[in-house]
């Protein structure tokens, strides 16, 4: 089993629409969790970090559920500009190693 | 200007060649880090670097070799390629005393290397 799972996509999505996608993660004494967005081919760019609260950025939301050991990222009113490839990334220990997943690919079509 | 840069960006090499993949950031971070990312794959750690003097493997070190050459500076090289090493490196930093933000890590551009 992948440390981090994620549904591959891609979800294409009309603009203006919202979309939710989630992650799995394996090592329940994970402790820092994040979404990073990845345009093609280009350097992952840190999108939001997930709180144990669940946490909101403008149109993104994130959840986190420890129970059942996945986070979820939420994204209203998809823009054009959001077309991107979202990586669930989850800590893999105290010392900064970061597991990656590979990433959920959503298209905005007008 | 870019906080943390990799040259070159792109490299086509040959099979058996030495390369190295340069990294140089000024976040002041005293963590770097090496991944490499195939198509549909996460990215996967190569080597990492608490600070000068700590150098660790990581999932996929085998063929790669490390130097850190400063707090700012920290280079990949493979000794001989090999063209399963065909891939998109990155190069990442961290800062450890960053409270909330202490995991987060900050990404190079990249390197789209080929080796044929």
């Amino acid at each position: 089993r992948k440390e981090v799972e994620q549904d591959p996509g891609p979800f294409n999505v009309p603009e203006g629409a919202t979309v939710a996608f989630n992650c799995t993660y394996s090592n329940s004494a994970s402790q820092s969790f994040f979404w990073y967005r990845q345009d093609c081919r280009k350097e992952p760019k840190l999108l939001m970090s997930v709180y144990s609260s669940g946490n909101e950025d403008g149109r993104f939301t994130a959840q986190l559920n420890r129970a059942s050991q996945y986070i979820s990222l939420l994204i209203r009113d998809s823009k054009l500009s959001d077309s991107a490839t979202y990586l669930c990334v989850v800590n893999r220990d105290s010392w900064g190693k970061l597991q990656f997943g590979a990433g959920t690919q959503v298209v905005v079509t007008p | 200007d870019a906080d943390v840069t990799q040259t070159p960006r792109n490299r086509i090499t040959k099979t058996g060649k030495r390369i190295m993949l340069e990294c140089s950031q000024t976040k002041g971070h005293d963590r770097m880090y090496w991944y490499r990312q195939d198509p549909g794959l996460g990215l996967q750690l190569i080597y990492y670097s608490f600070d000068v003097k700590d150098i660790n493997k990581g999932e996929i070190s085998d063929g790669y070799s490390v130097s850190r050459q400063a707090q700012a500076k920290f280079s990949l090289s493979l000794e001989s390629a090999i063209p399963n090493q065909t891939a998109l490196y990155f190069c990442a930093t961290s800062d450890p005393g960053a409270g909330l933000k202490a995991d987060t890590q900050y990404f190079g551009p990249g390197t789209r290397l080929t080796v044929l």
